[in-house]
């Protein structure tokens, strides 16, 4: 069983530039999460998913989009990177969002320069 | 919104002695209260959670307990080893649709043997 698989693991992105953080879990769960973590500011919501085609905005959407085809992937887009998103991006998925345990992916570290 | 407060950010213990890290939230409605771990260069890992309708919750060398009057929680772990050593979040969740935990700042655990 993969769990939360996130790619890619790192990047270093230049400012203005796009890309896609990729996110696939095979436990066929309802939620899903992206998190950006900041040294020693712990974990804050971008956006998250109730299921397929449901997506809302998390603590710090600016600057990101989410799109949610499947119940599976779950992609987390940078239209034009600024220094300011240069941080650890974690997704994870549960099957509730309450009483119940949120799987974490191994983190993609993005460095915008 | 919801705001959880954790201390110490940092705690250095020797093998084998007990680690304690205290969470205080705001929302009175918040009724989830899960504890995650996280290693170096992966993702966060739950450990122990505990509803509001509980005070306290054991898992063998690991306990949280809850005042819900006070709005504080805390993680104890005890006897503990060096694989321990670790970054811990508290995080609480306050329903009525918010499906968002609200993360503490971490707490970065060392156990020297």
């Amino acid at each position: 069983n993969a769990g939360v698989t996130q790619t890619p693991k790192f990047r270093i992105l230049k400012i203005g530039q796009s890309m896609t953080l990729q996110c696939t879990q095979d436990m066929n769960h309802n939620y899903m999460y992206w998190y950006r973590q900041d040294p020693g500011m712990g974990l804050k919501l971008i956006y998250y998913s109730v299921g397929a085609g449901i997506t809302d905005k998390g603590e710090v959407p600016n600057g990101y989009n989410v799109s949610r085809s499947t119940t599976e992937d779950f992609p987390l887009r940078l239209e034009l990177a600024a220094p300011s998103q240069t941080s650890v991006y974690f997704c994870a998925s549960s099957p509730s969002p309450v009483n119940t345990e949120a799987f974490f992916g191994q983190g993609t570290r993005l460095t915008v320069v | 919104g919801e705001n959880v407060e954790q201390h110490p950010s940092t705690l250095s213990v020797q093998e084998g002695d007990s680690a304690v890290i205290k969470c205080t939230y705001s929302d009175s409605a918040s009724n989830y209260f899960p504890w995650y771990k996280q290693e170096l260069g992966k993702g966060p890992q739950l450990i122990i959670d505990i509803r509001s309708n509980v005070g306290e919750k054991k898992d063998q060398r690991i306990a949280v307990t809850l005042n819900k009057t006070a709005k504080h929680f805390s993680l104890h772990i005890t006897e503990t080893q060096p694989e321990d050593s670790a970054v811990y979040f508290c995080a609480a969740y306050s329903g009525a649709g918010s499906y968002q935990l609200t993360f503490g700042k971490g707490t970065k655990l060392s156990v020297i043997p």
